[in-house]
C-alpha cells in the first residue's frame, strides 16, 4: 500500500492563480479531510469527507473548495490564491475504528503565494 | 471559545528519563482524544488514542492519561530516547467528525 499520497511536495504561485492540490489514498477509508499547518497554529482542518459525495466545512474553509467523487481521491482547490494561504496543506485519511478515526497523514504540499 | 493547549516550549529531557507531554482543553467534551508525532518535513503519524471512558491507556514504552473533569490529557514516554525527539501533538474529535489539533510540543532527548 502507497498510503496517502500527496502532489505537488512544493509549490509556488502568484496572488489570484488557482491550483488543486491532489490527494490520493489506497486503503478504502472512508473519510479523508484537509488541513493546513502554520507556524505555532497547529493543524486546522480546512474540509472534510465522510465518504464519496459527502463533503462538510471544517474550521477554516474561506477560500477553498472540494469534492470527493471517488472513495480514493480528495482533492483541494485553491480558487484565487492569496498570501495569507502560505502554509503547509496535509491530507489525511482514517476508518471508523468502533467509532473512533485514526488519522494517516500524507506527506504534505509546501505552498507559498507571492 | 474553544482552546487546545500544549506546552510551546521545548521539552528537554536525559536519555533514559521519562518524559510527560501535556495537553489541555476548554469547551470540548471529546468522545476521545489522539496524539500524534510530527518529524520535521513530515506529516503527523497517529500513536494513541484514549476513549473518554478509559483512565489509562498502554503502548510499549507509552502511556496516555485523560481526565475528563480536569480537562486534561497527560503522555508519557518512559525510558526516552534520542529517537524519541519529535513533535508531539494532541487532538481532539468535537462528536462531528470534525478534528481540532493543539499546536505541539517539542520534545529534545538527549544523550
Amino acid at each position: 500500500n502507497a498510503g496517502v499520497t500527496q502532489t505537488p511536495k512544493f509549490q509556488v504561485l502568484k496572488t489570484g492563480q488557482s491550483m488543486t492540490l491532489q490527494c490520493a489514498q489506497d486503503m478504502n477509508h472512508e473519510y479523508m479531510s484537509w488541513y493546513r499547518q502554520d507556524p505555532g497554529m497547529g493543524l486546522r482542518l480546512i474540509h472534510y469527507s465522510v465518504g464519496a459525495g459527502i463533503t462538510d466545512q471544517g474550521e477554516v474553509p474561506n477560500g477553498y473548495n472540494v469534492s470527493r467523487s471517488t472513495t480514493e481521491d480528495f482533492p483541494l482547490r485553491l480558487l484565487s490564491a492569496a498570501p495569507s494561504q502560505t502554509s503547509v496543506y496535509f491530507c489525511a485519511s482514517s476508518y471508523s475504528r468502533e467509532g473512533a478515526y485514526e488519522q494517516y497523514f500524507g506527506p504534505g504540499t509546501r505552498l507559498t503565494v507571492t | 471559545s474553544q482552546k487546545i493547549e500544549q506546552n510551546s516550549e521545548a521539552l528537554n529531557i536525559q536519555e533514559g528519563k521519562t518524559a510527560t507531554l501535556t495537553c489541555n482543553y476548554t469547551n470540548y467534551s471529546p468522545a476521545y482524544l489522539q496524539w500524534y508525532r510530527q518529524d520535521p518535513g513530515r506529516g503527523p503519524v497517529f500513536l494513541l488514542l484514549i476513549r473518554e471512558n478509559e483512565k489509562e491507556k498502554r503502548k510499549e514504552r507509552l502511556k496516555v492519561t485523560f481526565d475528563t473533569t480536569l480537562k486534561q490529557s497527560l503522555f508519557h514516554i518512559t525510558a526516552s530516547q534520542p529517537a524519541d525527539s519529535a513533535t508531539y501533538l494532541c487532538a481532539l474529535d468535537n462528536n462531528f467528525n470534525k478534528f481540532y489539533f493543539g499546536s505541539g510540543t517539542k520534545l529534545n532527548v538527549k544523550p
